[in-house]
């Protein structure tokens, strides 16, 4: 499996702000993935992101509220742009490692925008 | 395309009862199913996988789930409950090896009564 670090881990903003979250892979991996859980609901992919192009996005998000960069193999950042309160969700970076078949997830990064 | 379905969206069990979560599934081509469990203020984690080989899955945590192609079912099993399962079980579905594809139910509340 891969371990994956995701920051910040929580954070609280303010209306109309953006803010920056960090995934950090300990293995080179080609797809890395950005998925948000709204409270009490599943997980729904915003994106799916490869190293050298553009993020491919899911039907309801685009780049614009969402910027995804992916410099490497193990870094990938996740933009919420002028944020509001409907954006508040645990925002989850993902990876499938290599051969595995499987998804492996961070620990999340839980945002509340007041 | 894949679907998930996940029959209770809350499941409570005494302390030693069996744990029983229900998941169905549809998908066009041979599917990879997954359990993950969501700890309260955690990310997700792996608890086991089918990818075609053995019906019958061990995961971690003393989990088990049998894949039944006739009722096209992943139900997730554990013979003793125990306080510390307590979490929100998700059930997804892959038609592929990549992330991209991956189908998420809409997640079981398991509460483990005293």
């Amino acid at each position: 499996s891969a371990v994956i670090s995701q920051k910040p881990s929580r954070d609280i903003c303010q209306r109309g702000t953006s803010l920056t979250i960090q995934c950090q892979v300990d293995s080179q991996v080609t797809m890395m993935f950005w998925y948000r859980q709204q409270p009490g609901q599943s997980l729904t992919l915003i994106a799916t992101a490869n190293q050298g192009s553009e993020a491919t996005y899911e039907s309801g998000f685009v780049i614009d509220k969402f910027p995804i960069s992916r410099p490497n193999l193990t870094f990938s950042t996740l933009t919420v742009s002028n944020m509001s309160p409907e954006d508040s969700s645990i925002y989850l970076c993902s990876v499938e490692a290599t051969g595995s078949n499987t998804i492996y997830f961070g620990e999340g990064s839980w945002l509340t925008v007041v | 395309a894949q679907s998930v379905t996940q029959l209770g969206s809350h499941v409570s069990v005494s302390e030693g009862a069996l744990v029983l979560l229900r998941c169905n599934y549809s998908s066009s081509v041979p599917p990879y199913l997954f359990w993950y469990v969501q700890y309260p203020n955690q990310g997700l984690q792996l608890l086991l996988k089918y990818t075609s080989a053995a019906t019958l899955v061990k995961g971690i945590n003393g989990f088990e789930a049998e894949f039944k192609k006739s009722e096209t079912s992943f139900h997730l099993t554990k013979p003793s409950a125990h306080m510390s399962d307590a979490a929100e079980y998700f059930c997804a579905v892959s038609g592929s090896s990549y992330g991209q594809n991956f189908v998420f139910g809409p997640g079981t509340r398991l509460s483990v009564l005293p």
